[in-house]
C-alpha cells in the first residue's frame, strides 16, 4: 500500500544550523509529494511540493527533491531560524483520479537562539 | 486567505454522551472537506470525505453510524462522535478543497483535542 516513513523526532538545532528531515515513500504508480508544517496552534499548512521525479520543490529557504530512484523526498534548509520551530509532516497524494493524502509521523523541530 | 477553523479547541465528555465538532472555510467555499484522526505520536489517518450536499465517503474500518459527518453547506461540515467511548480520544483535524482545485490543495484547521472520561 501507500505509506510515508520519515525520520523521528524531536530534532534540536541551534540558530543558523543546517537542517535535514529524511523522508520515504511507497507508493504505486507516481505520486505528488508534499511537506506541510505546522506552528503551534495552528493548523498545517503547505510547505512545498513536487509532482514528478525531479522535480525540486521550494520555499522560504527549504527545499525538498523528488527522487524517484531512492523514493525519497528529505527536506532541507541550509540554515534555519527559532521562527522554523513547528512540527513538519511528509506527505504524499496517490493520484490516478484518488488525490487522498498519506502523511508520515511528523518531526518536531526546535531551534534554538 | 483560506482559513478553515474547527470548534471546540478542545473538549471533554463523559463516556455514552455525543459530540459535535464543527469545521468552518472562512473565506472560500469548500465543495470538499475531509476529516482526519491523529493519536499521539502518529500521522493523520483520513476518516472520511465529503463533499457538499452529498453523503460523506469513509475510510476502510471507519465506522459511519459512530463518525456521523455532515456537509449541509460550502462553508461547513461537522463530525458527530456518537456514544463516545474513551478509545475514542484523540486529536480531530479537517481540511477543505475549493472548487477549482485538485485535491490535494488542501487547508487545514487548528484541530479538536477530545477526551472521553
Amino acid at each position: 500500500g501507500n505509506s510515508v516513513t520519515q525520520m523521528e523526532g524531536p530534532v534540536t538545532l541551534s540558530e543558523e544550523a543546517f537542517l535535514t528531515i529524511n523522508c520515504t515513500y511507497t507508493a504505486t504508480g507516481y505520486p505528488s509529494l508534499f511537506w506541510y508544517v505546522q506552528y503551534p496552534g495552528e493548523g498545517l499548512q503547505l510547505l512545498l511540493k513536487a509532482t514528478k521525479a525531479d522535480d525540486k520543490g521550494s520555499n522560504k529557504g527549504f527545499e525538498a527533491t523528488y527522487r524517484k530512484e531512492t523514493t525519497s523526498f528529505h527536506l532541507e534548509k541550509g540554515s534555519v531560524q527559532v521562527s522554523d520551530s513547528a512540527v513538519y509532516f511528509c506527505a504524499l497524494s496517490y493520484g490516478g483520479g484518488s488525490e487522498k493524502l498519506v502523511f508520515g509521523k511528523g518531526t518536531k523541530l526546535t531551534v534554538n537562539p | 486567505g483560506a482559513v478553515v477553523s474547527q470548534h471546540p479547541s478542545w473538549v471533554i465528555c463523559k463516556s455514552g454522551t455525543s459530540v459535535k465538532i464543527e469545521c468552518r472555510s472562512l473565506d472560500f467555499q469548500a465543495t470538499t472537506m475531509f476529516w482526519y484522526r491523529q493519536f499521539p505520536k502518529q500521522s493523520l489517518m483520513l476518516m472520511a470525505t465529503s463533499n457538499e450536499g452529498s453523503k460523506a465517503t469513509y475510510e476502510q474500518g471507519v465506522e459511519k453510524d459512530k463518525f456521523l459527518i455532515n456537509h449541509a453547506s460550502l462553508t461547513l461540515s461537522t463530525l458527530t462522535v456518537t456514544s463516545a467511548h474513551p478509545e475514542d480520544s484523540s486529536f480531530y483535524i479537517c481540511s477543505a478543497s475549493a472548487a477549482g482545485m485538485s485535491y490535494n490543495e488542501q487547508f487545514f484547521g487548528p484541530g479538536t483535542r477530545l477526551t472521553v472520561l
